[in-house]
């Protein structure tokens, strides 16, 4: 079945450094990628909604630039955490779409990447 | 209103008992409606889509009420595997495309 993959799975950082997640759909091509944060014993929320050579699309509350999303091709998308703080340490997921429009889910997540910012 | 919102729990269950997980959406144009189940510390995992007529696999019954934007699931014979959180998952097309997590009711299963 379709995979999408995540890496890194988990990644521990000093304060103030960038750090980069990638999100590959593995045997599809995905239009539309989600990116989520989930704090601990919190629910997961939607940081963006990325579609292939566009501009991502930022929920309220996000900050755009800190957290930039490149999705320059059907297989991938990316998320920079710039300057990352000791608040940014959560549990990032993407999620990959086939397509919008025809109401079906973005069914496939990766496994997640676990940030620490110490 | 939240836009999805769901039974806080937690539910604690003795094996072989039958648990129902509630969840209310606010957003009437919603289209798919999904169950997903996480385990601890990790990535969600489809557990089944939720259909107008409503649908059953195995031990596990969806169900999906449109007039009054609530959507259930339905364990039987709840076994120790069981354990994890729920969630309900709603997606919006259209311009505002996107997939709405509920927080999670979380499920343990006792021996």
């Amino acid at each position: 079945g379709a995979v999408v993959s995540q890496h890194p799975s988990w990644v521990i950082c000093k304060s103030g450094t960038s750090v980069k997640i990638e999100c590959r759909s593995l045997d599809f091509q995905a239009t539309t990628m989600f990116w989520y944060r989930q704090f601990p014993k919190k629910s997961l929320m939607l940081m963006a909604t990325s579609n292939e050579g566009s501009k991502a699309t930022y929920e309220q509350g996000v900050e755009k630039d800190k957290f930039l999303i490149n999705h320059a091709s059907l297989t991938l998308s990316t998320l920079t955490v710039t300057s990352a703080h000791p608040e940014d340490s959560s549990f990032y997921i993407c999620s990959a779409s086939l397509g919008q429009g025809a109401g079906n889910s973005p069914l496939h997540f990766g496994n997640g990447t676990r940030l620490t910012v110490t | 209103r939240k836009e999805v919102e769901q039974d806080p729990g937690p539910f604690n269950v003795p094996e072989g008992a039958t648990v129902a997980f509630n969840c209310t959406y606010s957003n009437s144009a919603s289209q798919s409606f999904f169950w997903y189940r996480q385990d601890c510390r990790k990535e969600p995992k489809l557990l089944m889509s939720v259909y107008s007529s409503g649908n059953e696999d195995g031990r596990f019954t969806a169900q999906l009420n449109r007039a009054s934007q609530y959507i259930s699931l339905l364990i039987r014979d709840s076994k120790l595997s069981d354990s994890a959180t729920y969630l309900c998952v709603v997606f919006s097309g259209g311009s505002n495309y996107k997939l709405t997590f509920g927080k999670g009711t979380l499920l343990t299963v006792n021996p």
